[in-house]
């Protein structure tokens, strides 16, 4: 079955550790997101993709990288750097800009 | 800019009654329009959208929403709610001239047995 796959699911980190969220989508698609979501703020948007090798910065970039080296994988590093970085992490894909959004089940990342 | 406003942050109704989550955008001119759900501690899913054409979408799971472009809103609306209904429900905008698709903040419904 296609669809977008993120792990770990859960993920606990030291303060001062970087960390790797993955996210890889057997759907073909071209653009790829990275969301995160703290209750009562909805989904800010960190880092999207619309081709390979190529990313721009969302809403809450600062404390975040990412890469597109492959089509199908679009990871997401939190790092030190990053203030609060105890979050649900949710990737999502879309055919093209502006279209649907198909998501992953999403990483939910708390800092000790 | 561009905004998404959900009034509501929870709204509670009883298992079979009609239901209406509210959602307000601003925007130049008639973006896309989505309503997703999100159960808890999962992604989200699509219930429908609306690009152009007739103003009343149906979606998934009995859910239907109606574009008013006179009022910027795009209200989802269910008949007669079920217990599995209970979740949080996201509108979300794409403006045309723009890349980013924008998220309300989210109305979590509870249902009443």
């Amino acid at each position: 079955d296609g669809g977008i796959t993120q792990s770990p699911k859960y993920l606990f980190r030291k303060e001062g550790q970087n960390v790797t969220l993955s996210c890889e989508q057997n759907l073909n698609h071209d653009a790829m997101y990275w969301y995160r979501q703290d209750p009562g703020q909805g989904l800010r948007l960190i880092y999207y993709s619309q081709i390979v090798n190529d990313f721009q910065k969302g809403d809450i970039a600062e404390g975040y990288s990412v890469s597109r080296e492959k089509k199908e994988s679009f990871p997401l590093t939190v790092t030190s750097a990053q203030k609060n970085p105890t979050a649900f992490y949710l990737c999502a894909s879309s055919e093209h800009q502006l279209g649907e959004l198909f998501f992953g089940e999403g990483s939910r990342l708390t800092v000790l | 800019a561009q905004s998404v406003t959900q009034p509501d942050i929870h709204i509670t109704v009883s298992e079979g009654a009609s239901l209406e989550l509210r959602c307000n955008y601003s925007y130049g001119a008639t973006p896309y329009l989505f309503w997703y759900v999100q159960s808890p501690g999962q992604g989200l899913q699509l219930l429908l959208k609306y690009f152009s054409g007739d103003t009343l979408v149906q979606g998934i799971k009995g859910f239907e929403a109606e574009f008013k472009r006179s009022q910027s809103s795009f209200n989802l609306r269910k008949p007669s709610v079920h217990w599995s209904d209970a979740a949080e429900y996201f509108c979300a905008v794409g403006p045309r001239l723009d890349d980013k698709i924008i998220f309300g903040k989210g109305t979590r419904l509870h249902i009443l047995p």
